[in-house]
């Protein structure tokens, strides 16, 4: 069964930080792995979503690698802006069974200016 | 290409009452994922549908909850005699096929009193 784990829970930094965020998930037979934003009493917004073929997305700011073989990912943010506070979830989708996305529960950013 | 609708945004219901939740996938997608996202939790796979069919419905309570997605018209996600503890943010995403990217819609937040 598919488990995904995102640390730390919440992370507290000042504006113009580079920053890590990682995700952790237990099969490594996934089907892709997606980052997403969340701000509060909102829905989600796709920030990037990497194939298991593939080893990195970038987007702007954004970098996200996949390591199957580790079971990581780890979403990389440049030079940190206030309005990148929100909560970031990863998901992963298993090639076994729906392709449904199992998700981690969430790093909770706050970018202080 | 309007994206995933959900409707309504938010919705009160008292105890006891039948809560329902719509959703209209994108243009030309035929397959619907519903997740609830429980207070201060991250997001749990419910059902899985494709037009007229339950593919998976592993992650739906036993009681109280059906899903239905008719050839015609949005998916329906339906609670039956609502508790407190129905209370939720839920999530409608849907995908072109099973494997495909899913996109989400901006929520119904479901509120019990």
């Amino acid at each position: 069964k598919q488990e995904v784990t995102q640390i730390p829970a919440a992370l507290s930094v000042p504006e113009g930080e580079n920053l890590v965020l990682n995700c952790s998930f237990t099969d490594s037979a996934i089907y892709n792995l997606q980052w997403f934003r969340q701000d509060p009493g909102k829905g989600l917004t796709s920030l990037l979503l990497i194939q298991s073929s593939q080893r990195e997305q970038t987007s702007g700011r954004l970098n996200a690698s996949l390591d199957k073989s580790s079971g990581r990912s780890t979403l990389y943010i440049a030079a940190s802006q206030p309005g990148d506070s929100a909560t970031y979830l990863c998901a992963a989708t298993t090639t076994s069974g729906t392709y449904k996305y199992i998700f981690g529960t969430g790093t909770r950013l706050k970018v202080l200016a | 290409n309007a994206g995933v609708m959900q409707n309504p945004r938010h919705l009160v219901r008292r105890r006891g009452q039948e809560a329902r939740l719509r959703c209209s996938p994108m243009k030309g997608h035929s397959h619907v994922y519903w997740y609830r996202q429980l207070p201060e939790e991250g997001l749990k796979f419910m059902v899985y549908l494709q037009k007229e069919n339950i593919i998976d419905e592993s992650g739906m309570p036993k009681e109280r909850f059906s899903a239905e997605f008719p050839k015609e018209g949005p998916s329906i996600l339906r609670i039956q005699q609502v508790v407190r503890g129905d209370s939720a943010a839920y999530f409608c995403a849907s995908s072109q096929q099973g494997q495909s990217e899913a996109f989400f819609g901006q929520g119904t937040r479901l509120t019990v009193v």
